[in-house]
Formats: structure tokens, sequence, C-alpha cells
């Protein structure tokens, strides 16, 4: 199968810190999503992106669509304890989609 | 409420007993999905649906077996468990491929 590589694995950071994280594949993607998960409970959108140098933004977060379609970054800024949870990054080829391995988000309030 | 149910959320069983989770969604999606999520792998796909009757391999299909009989439903059938299939399984849906995929509550299932 297709290899995300998703990093960091985790971070530990303050509140009202900015955060960036990013998501390399092997293969093109024809649509990045962006995913939280909170313990005990199914992944939830958060962003998705459809074209090549789409930049898009959510309230405090923004994600980009790489220009070789291999790669997209969230940044989350000034951060809330509730950012708390996992992130992951997916890619869509196909009619399939490709999770990345998460990465895990701690706020120190 | 528009929701993905699954049952049962837990479920421990030994290996080669013949099992289903049941997969239902409201919202009159097209697309169904089924991932298993274990540690340090993230979410991989094992089946997908693009449509009733219609039905493919995700990556890891290997020992599952799924049906579309039905819209709304989309079981996940495993003839024979092994241990290697102990994992949290989520079911997914969304109008097509492109759209939101809302997700399930999760299934974790323990095969000794």
């Amino acid at each position: 199968g297709q290899q995300l590589n998703q990093s960091p694995q985790s971070m530990f950071i303050q509140e009202g810190e900015d955060v960036s994280m990013n998501c390399t594949s092997s293969s093109i993607f024809n649509t990045w999503l962006w995913y939280k998960q909170d313990p005990g409970e199914g992944p939830v959108l958060l962003i998705a992106l459809y074209k090549a140098g789409e930049l898009t933004s959510n309230g405090r977060l923004t994600a980009q669509f790489g220009i070789t379609r291999k790669d997209s970054f969230l940044n989350i800024s000034a951060s809330i304890p509730s950012d708390v949870g996992i992130y992951f990054c997916a890619g869509r080829a196909g009619n399939q989609f490709y999770f990345g391995t998460g990465t895990s988000l701690t706020v120190i309030p | 409420e528009a929701q993905v149910t699954q049952n049962p959320r837990y479920l421990i069983t030994v290996t080669g007993k013949k099992l289903t989770v049941t997969c239902s969604q409201n919202m009159n999606h097209e697309y169904m999905s089924w991932y298993r999520q274990d540690p340090g792998l993230g979410l991989r796909q094992i089946y997908y649906s693009m449509n009733v009757e219609v039905t493919d391999k995700g990556d890891v299909p290997e020992g599952y077996k799924v049906s579309r009989k039905e819209k709304r439903n989309f079981p996940l059938i495993l003839e024979s468990p092994s241990p290697n299939q102990t994992s949290l399984y989520f079911c997914a849906s969304s109008h097509g491929q492109q759209e939101t995929q809302y997700f399930g509550p999760g299934t974790r299932l323990l095969v000794l």
C-alpha cells in the first residue's frame, strides 16, 4: 500500500503556542484531508484540500495541499487545551484513502 | 440525528469463530468503508463500497469479507478470525468518495 509519513509523531506545547505538522507521500494524491481523533471516538474531518497549491483555513487551523501533490501541512495557531488529540493526515487516490500514522498533540495549560 | 452506528462496540472472541460487525448509516450515503486502526500504523482501509452491490478491496482486505445489500448497511465479516485481527475497527460513510467521511464510534475486537 501507499505510505504516508507524518511528523512529528508527538508534540508537547504550551497553551498559546502555534503548532505545525506535515505529511509526505511517495505517491500523488487527488485530495488531502486532515482529521482529529479524540480518545474513544472516531476521526472527525478538520480540513479537506482538493487542488495542488490550495491553502484553506478553518478557524485557527490552516492547511495546504503541496504543489507536488505529495505533501501537505497543517498549522494550528494559538493552541488551546481542547486541541489535545491525535491528528491524522489522509490522502485519496482514486476511490481509496490512505492515512498517516498520526501526530499526538498535548497542550500544557 | 445523522450518524454512523456500529455494533458491537466491544467484542472478545476466539480464533476461528466467525463474527460480524454491523455498520449502519442514516444519511443515505453512497460510499461506505471499513478501516482498522493499530498503534503506530494509523488507519488502514480494509474494504469500501461505492454503492449497493459494489464493493472493492482496500489496502488490507485479507481475512475480511463485506457485503452491501442495502444502501444503509455495510457489515464486516471475519469468517475465521485470528489474533492478528485484534484491532480497533471503524466504519465510515460519505455521499461520494470526494465528500466528507463520517466515522462511527469504533469497535474494539480482541481475538484470543
